[in-house]
């Protein structure tokens, strides 16, 4: 079993504030898929990074993938209260069959 | 498009007694698919993975187990619970490699 460790485990912010997620392994993967889940339902991917080195964008969020591909972060900027969430960064093997979570970060943005 | 079910939506089973959630998932053919266990509040554990029909793949030793019978249906199933089988179970689907999960709506399973 490959670990991905999360950091911060909870993060609890007022609404306007900035923060980063960390998605930290020894492993390497063939891609990092970052997801969001709400209480009671499954998780809803963000984005899928692939190539080392790689940044993407979406609205507020920003996510890159490590130079090894052993990493992840997710900058949220100008947080609101609607990104309250459970935030779980995922490693796909290199098989493709197999998905590794991380151990989760829980935001709350205080309105 | 394509949709996943899972049922139930909650359960509680007493100590002992057997289980089965069942997974079928819509609009694909020939899907990866998966269950995964997640504590309150943190990351999910990959209990079983399949590939294709009967081909199944377990991440951790337990007494649970997985069939995959027909291409587009999953199921968890146990022969006598424990109080650790108590959890959110989710089933997801995956159509192939570089490819994002879709996961149900999991059951919130309590083992009394």
């Amino acid at each position: 079993t490959q670990l991905l460790e999360q950091s911060p485990q909870f993060l609890s912010i007022q609404e306007g504030e900035n923060l980063t997620v960390y998605c930290n392994s020894s492993s390497v993967f063939s891609s990092l898929q970052w997801y969001r889940q709400e209480p009671g339902e499954g998780p809803v991917l963000l984005v899928t990074v692939v190539t080392g080195g790689e940044v993407k964008k979406l609205k507020r969020l920003t996510f890159q993938f490590g130079d090894a591909r052993k990493d992840s972060s997710l900058h949220i900027t100008a947080a609101q209260p609607g990104d309250t969430g459970l935030y779980l960064c995922a490693g796909e093997d290199n098989t493709g069959n197999q998905f590794y979570f991380g151990t989760g970060t829980s935001l709350t943005v205080i309105p | 498009s394509q949709t996943i079910h899972q049922w139930p939506a909650t359960l509680v089973q007493p100590v002992g007694s057997p289980l089965s959630l069942e997974c079928t998932v819509e609009g694909t053919s020939n899907p990866n698919l998966y269950w995964y266990r997640q504590a309150a509040g943190r990351g999910l554990q990959l209990l079983f993975y399949s590939v294709g029909i009967g081909q199944i793949s377990s991440e951790v030793p337990q007494n649970l187990s997985a069939s995959r019978p027909q291409d587009r249906q999953f199921i968890l199933s146990s022969k006598k619970l424990l109080l650790s089988d108590s959890g959110f179970y989710l089933c997801a689907w995956s159509p192939g490699p570089i490819s994002p999960l879709h996961f149900g709506n999991g059951t919130r399973l309590t083992v009394t």
